[in-house]
């Protein structure tokens, strides 16, 4: 149980285009659900929180007009890369956390590899 | 504010030996500490945690972590390690208190397995 698959696991775009990798819970309903970057060699940075329903809080520093993240349903979430530059190249690592009581744990996702040219 | 240190950036042990990743934290509440792994290119799996309890926690592939509240660490260790546990590690960790479960992740130890 508690699995959560992202789609694309890799993509290149165009310098200039919008990129949307999707996040979804396959066997439970997640009410928060949680997006980091990870840069080479380096630790996950949390991007934002999205909650279901609600407007995703977003980390100091992280642009919400370049990355528009929408949790519309208790099983997706979305990340928007919009007008995409080769500094967003990244991996891009989304986590569900289940409201199920006692579990704390995140469930992460296998990662979108993104590549901008 | 909280925080996760893993001091070493590799680990390097030979297969059958015993393996320790180290973590210290710092959280204003009762911590609740994780540890992951992540292999190349995949996201990261769950291994173990701490929430209360039990100061030695066990955990998937035959990990195990011991807390230790006055030192503010979260070791990872494994009595006899395996080539296969050749990996990127994590250690994170969630302040107990109030309703986020946002956490904070150290910068990753990466275990090199040798035969």
């Amino acid at each position: 149980g508690a699995v959560v698959s992202q789609h694309p696991s890799r993509v290149i775009c165009k310098s200039g285009t919008s990129v949307k990798i999707e996040c979804r819970s396959l066997d439970f309903q997640a009410t928060t659900m949680f997006w980091y970057r990870q840069f080479p060699k380096k630790s996950l940075m949390l991007m934002a929180t999205s909650n279901e329903g609600s407007k995703a809080t977003y980390e100091q520093g992280v642009e919400k007009d370049k990355f528009l993240i929408n949790h519309a349903s208790l099983t997706l979430s979305t990340l928007t890369v919009t007008s995409a530059h080769p500094e967003d190249s990244s991996f891009y690592i989304c986590s569900a956390r289940s409201p199920a009581g006692g579990s704390y744990e995140q469930y992460f996702g296998p990662g979108t590899r993104l590549t901008v040219t | 504010a909280q925080s996760v240190a893993q001091p070493e950036d590799q680990v390097n042990v030979a297969e059958g030996n015993p393996l320790t990743v180290k973590c210290t934290y710092s959280v204003s509440g009762n911590p609740y500490l994780f540890w992951y792994v992540q292999y190349p290119n995949r996201g990261l799996q769950f291994l173990l945690k701490y929430i209360t309890g039990d100061n030695l926690v066990k955990g998937s592939y035959g990990f195990e972590a011991e807390f230790n509240k006055s030192q503010t660490s979260f070791h990872l260790k494994k009595p006899s390690a395996l080539v296969s546990d050749s990996a990127l590690y994590f250690c994170a960790v969630r302040d107990s208190t109030g309703t986020a479960s946002k956490l904070t992740f150290g910068t990753g130890t990466r275990l090199q397995v040798t035969l």
